[in-house]
């Protein structure tokens, strides 16, 4: 049972590129989730799926995209890369509004 | 919107002895969540704890929903308690963290 797995777990851009990170989770889990965390501070929601189908900003969209490809994965999109995205970025899922179980992070830099 | 404030913001500990993190929060809330970040960034689930107290070894919790404020208890602590615990309330999907209170314990 892995749990919550992104990738990649490092990447590092150039301004103005895009990517995409990956989420998948094998618990079953409804919601999931994606954070980010910057340098000595707590996470901060980006966008959150409550169930296959949906999705809805959180507190700091600007910037990204998200799919909820299947009830298992979760990817979030930068379109054009900036410095100011450069940050550690989790995903999480939960079965209900339940306990959240994270993944490992994936480490961004953006030069 | 909700504001979640953890104290300390700092806590220096010799190894063994026992300490209080708090966490106080300004609105209801569906769920409350205590987790540690340790040392490599891991998150790790510590309590699920929208009210009452649970234990988990060294570990407890309790959370006066009505009072809007939750302690984790470390007792015994180790070197491998060091990390940051953060308080984490759920209202419907929006999640919101606190500060969190970054935690050395020394051996």
């Amino acid at each position: 049972n892995a749990g919550v797995t992104q990738t990649p777990k490092f990447q590092v851009l150039k301004t103005g590129q895009s990517m995409t990170l990956q989420c998948a989770q094998d618990m079953n889990h409804n919601s999931m989730y994606w954070y980010r965390q910057d340098p000595g501070m707590g996470l901060r929601l980006i966008y959150y799926s409550a169930s296959e189908g949906t999705t809805d900003k959180g507190e700091v969209p600007n910037g990204y995209n998200v799919s909820r490809l299947n009830k298992r994965e979760f990817s979030l999109r930068l379109e054009s890369a900036a410095p100011s995205q450069t940050s550690v970025y989790f995903c999480a899922s939960t079965a209900t509004m339940g306990t959240q179980y994270f993944g490992a992070g994936t480490r961004l830099s953006v030069l | 919107g909700i504001q979640v404030e953890q104290s300390p913001p700092d806590l220096i500990l010799q190894e063994g002895a026992n300490s209080t993190l708090r966490c106080n929060f300004s609105d209801s809330v569906n769920n409350l969540q205590w987790f540690h970040q340790n040392p490599w960034g891991q998150l790790i689930n510590l309590f699920y704890i929208p009210s009452g107290t649970k234990q988990n070894g060294r570990l407890s919790a309790t959370t006066v929903a009505t009072e809007r404020y939750s302690l984790l208890y470390i007792s015994s602590s180790q070197t491998t308690d060091s990390g940051v615990y953060f308080c984490v309330l759920t209202g419907g999907f929006k999640t919101i963290f606190g500060a969190g209170t970054r935690l050395f314990v020394k051996a």
